[in-house]
């Protein structure tokens, strides 16, 4: 069963242009939220974790700026601007913590290429 | 600095044959070690996670142990397959809990020839 959902699957991106993505949760057990970038070597890197609606946050990383919103409990959504390098945009879920090891459940992935 | 080194960076085996996949980090602290496959254009899919000093596990034709002092992990693949073919991505977890960040290497890709 899918528990993410993200939106569009990939996207060409005019330089200078910004794009919004969306990820959809499927299942509400897995409430906590993160988006992820994987660059164009594979690199992957942890961008953003977000839990409440309401919830934002910024952050500038090489060959991209980021906006991440969590807009309901079963919404999360990532403004991209600036790109510079074509990179796909990881959503992930994952259940409340504590000290056991919540697994992340990665969504399909959205990809962006610069024009 | 990277954090999290795999090696090989890319192998080649014949169908049938086992391989091993090597992680090693320099995560602290490293409450939980996991092996993900990563089939080409797709997302992350979990294989193992390895919690304790020495664990060993075991999922099908996977199996991984985990040297918390040596912050060594291995993968194991045996009797390889076609749709084995991908990428293998180590990760450590610094924390437990969902708040925790995700260290990850840069993957090994596994390619299987008939």
């Amino acid at each position: 069963v899918t528990l993410l959902e993200q939106n569009p699957r990939w996207r060409l991106v005019p330089r200078g242009q910004a794009v919004n993505l969306r990820c959809i949760l499927k299942n509400s057990q897995y409430p906590w939220m993160s988006w992820y970038q994987q660059d164009l070597q594979k690199q992957l890197q942890w961008l953003f974790t977000l839990r409440s609606p309401g919830d934002k946050e910024v952050k500038s990383l090489p060959g991209a700026d980021y906006l991440a919103t969590r807009v309901t409990d079963t919404e999360l959504r990532l403004q991209v601007a600036n790109m510079s390098q074509g990179r796909t945009l990881y959503c992930t879920c994952s259940g409340t913590g504590g000290d056991n090891y919540a697994e992340q459940f990665f969504g399909p992935g959205t990809r962006l290429t610069v024009l | 600095k990277t954090q999290v080194e795999q090696s090989p960076q890319s192998l080649v085996v014949r169908q049938g044959e086992n391989c091993v996949l090597q992680c090693n980090y320099s995560v602290t602290p490293d409450n939980h070690l996991r092996w993900f496959k990563q089939d080409t254009g797709k997302g992350l899919v979990s294989l193992t996670v390895l919690v304790h000093e020495n664990d060993k596990t075991s999922n099908g034709r996977y199996s991984a142990t985990l040297d918390k002092d040596a912050k060594h992990s291995t993968l194991h693949i045996t009797a390889t397959l076609l749709d084995d073919t991908a990428t293998y991505i180590c990760v450590v977890g610094d924390r437990g809990s969902a708040l925790g960040r995700l260290h990850f290497g840069a993957g090994t890709q596994l390619i299987v020839i008939p």
